[in-house]
């Protein structure tokens, strides 16, 4: 079967760092997205890795490891607005742009 | 720049009354189109999955449908709502050949099913 797994929710402090983690098992493997979804609105892209390794945006960083079924988001310097839900979605395969998500991970972040 | 529109943006409709949802894309020309669904506390569910005019893929077993009857317009319908139906609907797009191939989210149309 298809499963992406998050934590349900998670509580930072601004200013601080804070770690959002993502596995997945899935038949097939062509790519990992983070996107994030504030309150009533659309998820925007964040991230993309399809390689083993960090990609780094900013105060945005995001790591796989495709051997272990395994993602990180990492925000750094955290701001009020970052306050929203991030989502982790697979791409399974190589011949479709379909993608399975997460039930995504809903940070907290306090002054 | 490409923009997608989605329309109405909430509706409220009792249950057995009929469902259209609208998704337009502007700026790209056959790309691929996707509605999700979002229940409260779930994560993103694919409902329909488009490569191009009436090739339309359904992802699980439900009361809705969707169309497409031009390039970059779906439609998302039912005949008869469901309790169940209410959520919030996305629509996305996508195209081959770019970096990613990333997906683009539509507004969301919040529907509450009475």
């Amino acid at each position: 079967g298809q499963n992406i797994d998050q934590p349900t929710e998670m509580t930072a402090t601004e200013g601080a760092i804070v770690q959002i983690n993502c596995t997945y098992q899935t038949s097939g493997f062509n790519g990992l997205f983070w996107y994030q979804q504030h309150a009533g609105e659309a998820p925007t892209f964040l991230s993309y890795n399809v390689l083993d390794g960090l990609e780094e945006k900013g105060r945005f960083s995001s790591f796989l490891s495709r051997s272990k079924g395994y993602s990180y988001l990492l925000l750094k310097e955290l701001q009020m607005k970052d306050s929203a839900s991030y989502l982790c979605a697979v791409r399974g395969s190589y011949n479709t742009d379909k993608l399975i998500f997460g039930t995504g991970t809903r940070l907290q972040v306090f002054p | 720049s490409q923009t997608i529109h989605q329309w109405p943006a909430t509706l409220v409709q009792p249950v057995g009354s009929p469902l259209s949802l609208e998704c337009t894309v502007e700026g790209t020309s056959n790309p691929n189109l996707y509605w999700y669904r979002q229940a409260a506390g779930r994560g993103l569910q694919l409902l329909f999955y488009s490569i191009g005019i009436d090739q339309i893929s359904s992802e699980v077993p439900q009361n809705l449908s969707a169309s497409r009857p031009q390039d970059r317009q779906f439609i998302l319908s039912s005949k008869k709502l469901l309790l169940s139906d209410s959520g919030f609907y996305l629509c996305a797009w996508s195209k081959e050949n770019t970096e990613n191939n990333e997906q683009f989210f539509g507004p969301g149309t919040r529907l509450t099913v009475l």
